[in-house]
Formats: structure tokens, C-alpha cells, sequence
């Protein structure tokens, strides 16, 4: 069974510091992989997808994501936090040989002046 | 339209009605899914379309949760004899195909069950 497991519920960073958010997941198969991300009272937006091309995606608004087969991860980071990154953060595995997307519980980023 | 469109936005119902909840995807897209978001949680998958059908219906809870799409566009999430635990934010998504091209999410519409 595929899962996702999003390690950390909240992380607060200070603007113009990175953001590291944090993505485990378990499949049987070379999985499809994506971020999204949930600002207040707006539609979930797709930040970027790994399908087994390069390990590392350049998503938009500056985030990338590494692929890391061997530590089962897909770690989102930015390397400069801007205010307006504050929102809920998803990472998401397709799962394999079928429609079916499977959310982790989400990411919560707050970021400080 | 520009985006997907989920009427209404919000919803309040009394334990055991039925309710009917809408979708109108991107014009041109063949997919289409419904999910679930509990407070504090991640969406959890309910149902996918392609085209009229339901491909996968696999993440409805139980026999009260129904879903049609007859003409391949607008889809109708249906929901008999709500319960308290239906409460939640429903969402829509649709793709111009299936498997990894990028969804898009309406805003979703809130169900609550008094």
C-alpha cells in the first residue's frame, strides 16, 4: 500500500531564511510525487511533480524538491522563506497504476518578519 | 469557466437529509475527482471520473456517498441520510487527462451536519 507522511505538523521560519518541509513516502512501484500548496481560503495549487525524470524538480515561486529513492523521501525546500510562503503544504504520491492520490496531513509554515 | 467551480460554497444540513454538492470542472477536461478534508487533515480521495465513468470509487466511505458525472462535465457528489462525521470541506479537482498531469482544485464546498 502507498502512503505519505508529512514529518513535521508546523514549522516557523524567519523571513529570508530557508524552508525545509519535510516528505516521507512507501510505495511498491517508482511512485509519482507532487507538492501542493493551500493558502487561506483559496484552492489547492500545484507547486511541483517528480515522475521519474531528474531527482531534482524546480517547482514554481522558487521551491524545488530532491527525489531520493534510497531514503524513500521528497523533501520540499526554498532557500529564502518570503511572507507570503506562509500557507499549508501538502505532499502527494499517485498512486501507481491507477488515479488514486494519497495527501499527507499537510504542513503548516508560518513565516516571522 | 477560468477554474473549477464548486456550488455552493458552504452548506448546512440537518442529521438525515440529502444533500447534493456540484462541481463544474475546467471545459476540456477529461478528469475529474472528489475529495474529502477533515479539519487539521489532508484530502482524502473519494472518487475519480474519466469521462462519464467512474473509474475509481474506491475512497467513498459507504453506500450513502454516490457520485454521477452523466454528460462528462458537471459532476454531483451525493450525499443520503448525512451524519454528523460528513462534516467536512469537499473537493473538486479536474485534469485535462489522468494519472500525473497537474489537477486543478476548487475552492471546495463546506458540509456541515447540525
Amino acid at each position: 500500500a502507498q502512503s505519505v507522511t508529512q514529518l513535521d505538523s508546523h514549522v516557523s521560519v524567519s523571513e529570508g531564511t530557508p524552508v525545509l518541509l519535510r516528505c516521507n513516502y512507501s510505495s511498491s512501484y517508482s511512485p509519482s510525487l507532487f507538492w501542493y500548496v493551500q493558502h487561506p481560503n483559496k484552492g489547492l495549487q500545484l507547486l511541483l511533480k517528480y515522475t521519474s525524470a531528474a531527482t531534482l524538480v524546480k517547482g514554481i515561486n522558487g521551491f524545488e524538491a530532491e527525489f531520493k529513492k534510497s531514503e524513500t523521501s521528497f523533501h520540499l525546500t526554498k532557500p529564502s522563506a518570503h511572507m507570503s510562503d506562509a500557507a499549508e503544504y501538502f505532499c502527494v504520491v499517485l498512486h501507481t497504476g491507477g488515479f488514486k492520490t494519497i495527501f499527507g496531513a499537510g504542513t503548516r509554515l508560518f513565516v516571522k518578519a | 469557466g477560468a477554474g473549477v467551480s464548486q456550488t455552493p460554497s458552504n452548506k448546512v444540513t440537518e442529521k438525515g437529509k440529502y444533500v447534493e454538492l456540484r462541481c463544474d470542472p475546467i471545459s476540456g477536461h477529461t478528469a475529474l475527482y472528489w475529495y474529502r478534508q477533515s479539519l487539521g487533515q489532508g484530502p482524502e480521495f473519494l472518487i475519480y471520473f474519466q469521462g462519464t465513468g467512474a473509474a475509481d470509487d474506491s475512497g467513498l466511505p459507504n453506500d450513502r456517498f454516490f457520485a454521477v458525472r452523466p454528460e462528462g462535465s458537471v459532476s454531483t457528489l451525493k450525499i443520503q441520510r448525512t451524519e454528523r462525521g460528513d462534516s467536512a470541506v469537499y473537493l473538486c479537482a479536474s485534469s485535462l487527462t489522468a494519472g500525473s498531469t497537474e489537477a486543478f482544485f476548487g475552492q471546495g464546498t463546506r458540509l456541515t451536519v447540525v
